[in-house]
């Protein structure tokens, strides 16, 4: 089926700590693939895309690079801050422009 | 540009009660959608539209109802609601061929 799957949280980091959250999907052909993130009492932002395989999505210091070896589309930042706080989101377009889902990454980024 | 936008912004039901969550964006997008969030489960699409007049059923289509008579607008009805509906709704819009839905702030909605 088509499906995308997050790393399970909630993820608490110190201030300048390195960031990784898994996401891995399932499909047929190559969708497109995105983060997205959702501040608190807030809708979800647009953060970063990827349409092909091999390109790297970027915004704000945070990066992806859709691996279609690995059906993978792993969000990095390499020093995260205490606004980087939320929750994560890593999805999939299928046909008709219809996005999938994770479950959601909550972060915490502790001072 | 207000973007998507998105009311009433909390609403609490009782089980059997109708009502329709409003969603608007001066965008001038064709691609319009709603969402439901829940702990745990990430977005779930709920019905989704191409263009005025043309609607089509998401995941979990079912007790909901929409119709498109405008670019602009996209309601969503709830029927009868059932305490399995509470969640925050979200509606979601963008251009046919382009990547990427800008969304709307929400609609947290409570069924008792």
């Amino acid at each position: 089926g088509n499906s995308v799957t997050q790393m399970e949280g909630p993820v608490t980091l110190s201030e300048e700590a390195f960031l990784t959250i898994n996401c891995t999907y399932t499909a047929t052909g190559y969708p497109s693939l995105f983060w997205y993130v959702q501040y608190p009492g807030e809708g979800l932002q647009l953060l970063l895309k990827a349409t092909k395989a091999d390109d790297k999505g970027s915004n704000k210091g945070f990066e992806a690079t859709y691996r279609k070896e690995t059906t993978s589309f792993h969000l990095e930042k390499g020093s995260v801050q205490v606004s980087d706080s939320a929750v994560y989101f890593c999805a999939r377009e299928t046909s008709g422009s219809r996005l999938t889902f994770g479950e959601g990454t909550q972060l915490t980024v502790n001072p | 540009n207000a973007g998507v936008t998105q009311t009433p912004k909390f609403q609490v039901l009782k089980t059997g009660q109708s009502m329709t969550l409003q969603c608007a964006q001066d965008m001038n997008h064709e691609y319009m959608s709603w969402y439901r969030q829940d702990p745990g489960m990430g977005l779930r699409l709920i019905h989704y539209s191409v263009g005025a007049g043309i609607t089509d059923q998401g995941e979990v289509p079912n007790g909901y109802n929409v119709s498109r008579s405008t670019t602009e607008d996209f309601p969503l009805r709830l029927l009868s609601a059932a305490p399995s509906q509470t969640s925050v709704y979200f509606c979601a819009s963008k251009n046919n061929g382009h990547v990427g839905q800008f969304f709307g702030p929400g609609t947290r909605l409570t069924v008792l």
